[in-house]
């Protein structure tokens, strides 16, 4: 089962910030939060990831609380081209063995 | 692009049937992780191949199976299919298993 909980849908204004949340109450000292997106039809798309610090690349700022059990995904300025299904995952290794688990995700759709 | 690259693109086939799908990792990744995508639901783990050797695997029966090449390259096989089985196969490479995956843009097979 996945280790996290999105809600199902966002709406976003094209232009604006889109800002997506995610619950990982159970998250281990050891285990990074990773953000990826999955466009229609198309494979997922890695976006970013961290540990305990707030990071940010070219696509998107990721803000990690201090107690680390919940985590926030920014796109700065949305466009169309960001609609799509944003996955959070906590990053389970087994054995050695490390395995993405996927839950639903959150359908964030941008709007003109 | 992330240069994984999968092959077919679409395949149908009809309950019963061996299906072969492969997959090219990125440049310099020696591991690869195979996902299976039913319809509205996220990516589930299959196995993971890292220097030719399964790493890890999902809960899938035996008739998922699968292989990786010295180039590193990898091949999903699945035998015996049901209809169940119609799903998007993604598969995704990294380095060594433990960083980022890179995903392919996945093959769409429709079990009749």
């Amino acid at each position: 089962d996945a280790k996290t909980t999105q809600p199902t849908s966002m709406d976003c204004a094209e232009g604006r910030a889109a800002n997506l949340p995610c619950n990982h109450s159970t998250i281990s000292g050891n285990e990074y939060v990773y953000w990826y997106r999955q466009i229609h039809s198309q494979g997922p798309q890695y976006i970013i990831h961290g540990l305990k610090n707030n990071e940010t690349n070219e696509m998107a700022s990721l803000i990690i609380t201090e107690d680390r059990k919940s985590s926030t995904l920014i796109l700065p300025h949305a466009t169309l081209r960001d609609t799509a299904v944003y996955y959070c995952i906590v990053r389970v290794g087994e054995g050695g063995s490390e395995k993405l688990v996927f839950g639903k995700g959150t359908k964030l759709t941008v709007n003109p | 692009e992330t240069g994984v690259t999968q092959s077919p693109t679409h395949l149908i086939k009809t309950r019963g049937q061996q299906v072969t799908l492969r997959c090219s990792s990125q440049s310099g990744h020696n591991t690869v992780s195979w996902y299976q995508q039913a319809l509205g639901q996220g990516p589930q783990f299959i196995f993971q191949y890292y220097r030719e050797e399964e790493n890890g695997r999902g809960n899938f029966p035996p008739r998922f199976s699968g292989l990786q090449f010295p180039n590193y390259s990898s091949e999903l096989n699945v035998n015996a299919l049901e209809l169940d089985d119609s799903a998007l196969y993604l598969c995704a490479s990294s380095l060594d298993g433990k960083n980022i995956q890179y995903f392919g843009a996945g093959t769409r097979l429709s079990v009749l």
